[in-house]
């Protein structure tokens, strides 16, 4: 079945840690997104690629850094310069907005 | 940045009573999408409208767009309580991408 994964479902993070957020799609898409979304709030974007080997920043990037070596993963690292990164984590994937994004199930990051 | 607001914040009601989530966005689009949440879950698509539609059904969903007021509806006739979740809407900024609301939250009691 074609899919976004997104691993782990839950994170724990230590203060002054990076970690990573694995997104695999096998859609073929070419676009992917992080948005980031917080108790009761809408989703807001941090990360997102139009095509391999590029990608911009969205309205809440500082704090987080992706890459796109290949069109299938987008993975997000949250760095220990987030300051206050707990937080449920969503990826997606189009193939052009006028047909709807695909998400993944999302990941809940907790800093303990 | 937020395009998208919706309206009302939170919705209770009786199964088989109907939904109405409102939506309202600031500049102009070529088309609003609305999704579906379950809690602690992604996001679902629903369904998409252009901009020169007005009006647009699948299911038990209707969606209704009105360009002049920069704002949609999406209305749930007679609802379950399957269909308890919160609901986005979304536009197209001018980089193509999505800007989502903060999304209504339906709770559907048996």
């Amino acid at each position: 079945d074609g899919g976004i994964t997104q691993s782990p479902k839950y994170l724990f993070r230590k203060e002054g840690q990076n970690v990573t957020l694995s997104c695999e799609q096998n859609l073929n898409h070419d676009a992917m997104y992080w948005y980031r979304q917080d108790p009761g709030q809408g989703l807001r974007l941090i990360y997102y690629s139009q095509i391999v080997n590029d990608f911009q920043k969205g309205d809440i990037a500082e704090g987080y850094s992706v890459s796109r070596e290949k069109k299938e993963s987008f993975p997000l690292t949250v760095t220990s310069a987030q300051k206050n990164p707990t937080a449920f984590y969503l990826c997606a994937s189009s193939i052009g907005s006028w047909y709807g994004y695909t998400f993944g199930s999302g990941t809940r990051l907790t800093v303990v | 940045s937020q395009q998208g607001e919706e309206d009302p914040q939170a919705l209770s009601i009786q199964e088989g009573e109907n939904a109405t989530m409102n939506c309202s966005y600031k500049t102009s689009i070529n088309n609003l999408q609305w999704y579906r949440q379950n809690s602690g879950r992604g996001l679902v698509h629903l369904i998409l409208i252009r901009s020169n539609e007005r009006e647009k059904h699948s299911g038990r969903l209707r969606v209704t767009l009105d360009t002049s007021k920069k704002s949609s509806s999406l209305l749930i006739t007679a609802s379950r309580a399957a269909d308890t979740a919160s609901y986005f809407c979304a536009t197209e900024d001018q980089g193509g991408k999505l800007i989502f609301g903060q999304g209504t939250e339906l709770s559907v009691k048996p």
